[in-house]
C-alpha cells in the first residue's frame, strides 16, 4: 500500500529552466513533508520540509507548495543546474514513528 | 562533525549466511532508523529505535531480521540466514530528536549482495 507516490519516474530539464517534481499522498493525516536528493552510492540528503499549516516553503531556488485538499505536493528548482540531476523522493510523517517515501523521480538536467 | 555512518558499504554473504549491518547516528543524535531500498524501489521503513529500545518495529520482517541500539556503541541491523531476496541497499538514518517536524540524516547505506 504505497501512501506516497511520485507516479513520474524521471524528468529531464533544460539548464536555466523550471524543474517541477511532482508527489501525490492518501493519508490525510500526514502533517509533515520532506523532500530528499539521493545521488547514486550515497545516501539521501535532507533538501526542503513544509508542515501542513503551510501551504509554501521556500529555500534559495527551492520551493516546496503544500495542496492539502488534493493532498499534492511539489518541488520546484528554478533556475535548473546541471548538479541538481539526482533522484529526488518525497516524505511524509503523520506525527508517528515514520517517514513513508515515494519511489523517487529522477531528475536530468541538461547542459 | 561526522555525519552518519555505516559500515561495511558493501557486504556480500552467500544464502544461509549472517549479516551484520552497523550504523552510528550523528553526535547528539539518539533517534536511529533503518530503511530498505529494492531495486527500482523507494525507501522502505524498517525500524525506529532510541538508546537501548525499539519504538517501532512495524516495517521489519518477522522472522530472520533484528535490530538493536545498545547504550554504547552503533546500532546493529541483523539478518540471519540471509536469502537473494535480502539483497537491497540499506540506510540507516539518525534524527535529533523524534519523527514529527525533524529531519533525518541519512547515512551512505550498506548494499548488501546475498550470492
Amino acid at each position: 500500500d504505497q501512501q506516497v507516490k511520485q507516479n513520474s519516474p524521471s524528468l529531464s530539464v533544460q539548464e536555466g529552466r523550471i524543474s517541477i517534481l511532482n508527489c501525490d499522498y492518501t493519508n490525510s493525516m500526514f502533517d509533515y513533508f520532506l523532500w530528499y536528493k539521493k545521488y547514486p552510492a550515497e545516501g539521501p540528503t535532507f533538501l526542503i520540509s513544509i508542515s501542513s499549516i503551510k501551504d509554501k516553503n521556500e529555500d534559495g531556488r527551492f520551493t516546496v507548495f503544500l495542496n492539502k485538499s488534493a493532498k499534492h505536493l511539489s518541488l520546484h528548482i528554478v533556475p535548473s543546474q546541471p548538479g541538481d540531476s539526482a533522484v529526488y523522493f518525497c516524505a511524509a510523517s503523520a506525527s508517528g514513528n515514520q517517514f513513508y517515501f515515494g519511489t523517487g523521480t529522477s531528475l536530468t538536467v541538461i547542459p | 562533525n561526522a555525519g552518519v555512518m555505516q559500515n561495511p558499504r558493501h557486504l556480500v554473504r552467500r544464502r544461509g549466511q549472517e549479516a551484520r549491518l552497523r550504523c552510528s547516528p550523528m553526535k547528539g543524535h539518539s533517534h536511529v532508523y533503518w530503511y530498505r531500498q529494492l531495486p527500482e524501489e523507494g525507501l522502505k521503513f524498517m525500524v525506529y529505535l532510541q538508546k537501548e529500545n525499539i519504538i517501532d518495529e512495524s516495517g521489519m520482517p518477522k522472522e530472520r531480521f533484528s535490530a538493536e541500539f545498545p547504550k554504547e556503541g552503533p546500532s546493529i541491523l541483523r539478518i540471519q540466514q540471509v536469502v537473494r531476496g535480502d539483497s537491497a541497499a540499506y540506510f540507516c538514518a539518525s534524527s535529533l530528536a523524534g519523527v514529527s517536524y525533524n529531519e533525518q540524516f541519512f547515512g551512505p547505506g550498506t548494499r548488501l549482495t546475498v550470492l
